[in-house]
């Protein structure tokens, strides 16, 4: 397996553009994350899945972040209208289950100016 | 206070030195995660670990569930091991879910 597999690795946008994450776990793990990054904050959970559907959601910051995993092979995670302050790098990771190692993606940095 | 305390949070270090990194956590776990996070951003996972001690390489992680504190070691330190090392814990209330310190970075000088 080549691992968990985020697109784009940069992205470059637009204050009120739509920005959209891309994805891929590692087939067969039945959980899958998006983190968020920055210099103030470190990593946050921003949400989580278990077999598609979405557990907890808690971490996302507004409205205007929103998070599908339509199959089990494929999520994306949402930001529309993009903010300057939303920039950072998002990470997705999958895990078999609770009780395993995180397999993180290479991550997205996003910057919005 | 945060839930999950790491020390120190810059590190530098010449090659061959022995280095220990430290993560103290204030809720109750199960488990632990140490994350290797390097300059180019990427993120891999070290250990996973409950009680004792595990080894891989030149690393060991150590774990003291009672004290709530766990020790990341380097044995004869390499330039190529800079990166941020990442403390994360799953709180029993809810244990899918990750709570990470705020990472310490190391500097390995030749």
């Amino acid at each position: 397996d080549a691992g968990v597999i985020q697109s784009p690795r940069h992205e470059v946008t637009e204050m009120g553009q739509e920005v959209t994450l891309r994805c891929k776990p590692i087939s067969g793990h039945d959980y899958l994350f998006w983190y968020r990054q920055t210099m103030m904050r470190g990593l946050e959970l921003l949400i989580y899945f278990n077999n598609n559907v979405p557990i907890d959601d808690s971490g996302m910051p507004e409205d205007r972040f929103s998070a599908k995993m339509p199959n089990a092979s494929f999520s994306t995670l949402k930001i529309q209208p993009s903010e300057p302050r939303d920039s950072a790098v998002y990470f997705c990771a999958s895990t078999v289950n609770q009780n395993t190692e995180a397999f993180f993606g290479q991550g997205t940095r996003l910057t919005v100016v | 206070k945060n839930e999950v305390e790491q020390s120190p949070q810059n590190l530098t270090a010449q090659e061959g030195e022995f280095i220990t990194i430290n993560c103290s956590y204030s809720v109750g776990i199960s488990a632990l995660h140490w994350l290797q996070q390097h300059p180019g951003g990427g993120i891999v996972s070290l250990f996973m670990l409950s009680s004792g001690k595990k080894k891989h390489g030149r690393l060991i992680a150590t774990i003291n569930i009672q004290e709530k504190h766990s020790s990341l070691h380097i044995t004869a330190s390499h330039p190529r091991d800079s990166a941020v090392y990442i403390c994360a814990v799953p709180p029993m209330n809810n244990t899918d879910k990750l709570i990470f310190g705020t990472g310490t970075r190391l500097q390995v000088f030749p």
